[in-house]
């Protein structure tokens, strides 16, 4: 089993649309957590950090469920400029090491 | 603020010979980390360095080595290079210093074909 595992994709959607994303993380030691984006044949991007409280930036809000081992992304009011590989990422006790799941694809339609 | 930053942008080596990879971490980052991302394949870990030591290692042969400089700059090895190093190799840095210091930013990236 992968130590985290998304769904690949791709969501396609119009702008506009609400779409969201979800992620499981195997080790329940993990203790940080995060979204990256990544466009195409680019570095990934930090897009926010993810707090047990849950946290918000705009059209984008991010929930951690310990107790599931899962965190979600929400993406609202969808613009072109959102498509792009979404990136879940779990960092587990101090060991520096990002751990990353293979990506969900956005395409979001005119 | 200057970000991560990468050279050379591009690379191409043949079987068996070595590639060096360098990294300049954002200005006040003590940590730098490097992963590869193989065509098709997801990030993988490789090597941390922080204050100039080797912190962690990923799941890769001794052939993959590095340093990080008094300035925390930073330089990855791949000795006897086989074809499927071929990939690109992402620089990331943290600031350790701040509550937050396991949030990595990345550089534009290294892509490495091996002939």
């Amino acid at each position: 089993r992968k130590e985290v595992e998304q769904d690949p994709g791709p969501f396609n959607v119009p702008e506009g649309a609400t779409v969201a994303f979800n992620c499981t993380y195997s080790n329940s030691a993990s203790q940080s957590f995060f979204w990256y984006r990544q466009d195409c044949r680019k570095e990934p991007k930090l897009l926010m950090s993810v707090y047990s409280s849950g946290n918000e930036d705009g059209r984008f809000t991010a929930q951690l469920n310990r107790a599931s081992q899962y965190i979600s992304l929400l993406i609202r009011d969808s613009k072109l400029s959102d498509s792009a590989t979404y990136l879940c990422v779990v960092i587990s006790g101090n060991t520096g090491k990002l751990i990353f799941g293979q990506g969900t694809t956005l395409q979001v339609k005119p | 603020e200057a970000g991560v930053t990468q050279s050379p942008t591009h690379l191409i080596k043949t079987r068996g010979q070595q590639a060096t990879l360098r990294c300049s971490p954002i200005s006040g980052h003590t940590s730098v980390y490097w992963y590869q991302q193989a065509l098709g394949l997801g990030l993988q870990f490789l090597l941390w360095y922080d204050e100039g030591e080797e912190r962690n290692r990923g799941n890769f042969p001794p052939r993959f080595s590095g340093r990080q400089f008094p300035n925390y700059s930073s330089e990855l090895n791949v000795n006897a290079l086989e074809l499927e190093d071929s990939a690109l190799y992402l620089c990331a840095s943290s600031d350790r210093t701040r509550g937050s210091y396991n949030e990595q930013f990345f550089g534009p990236g290294t892509r490495l074909t091996v002939l």
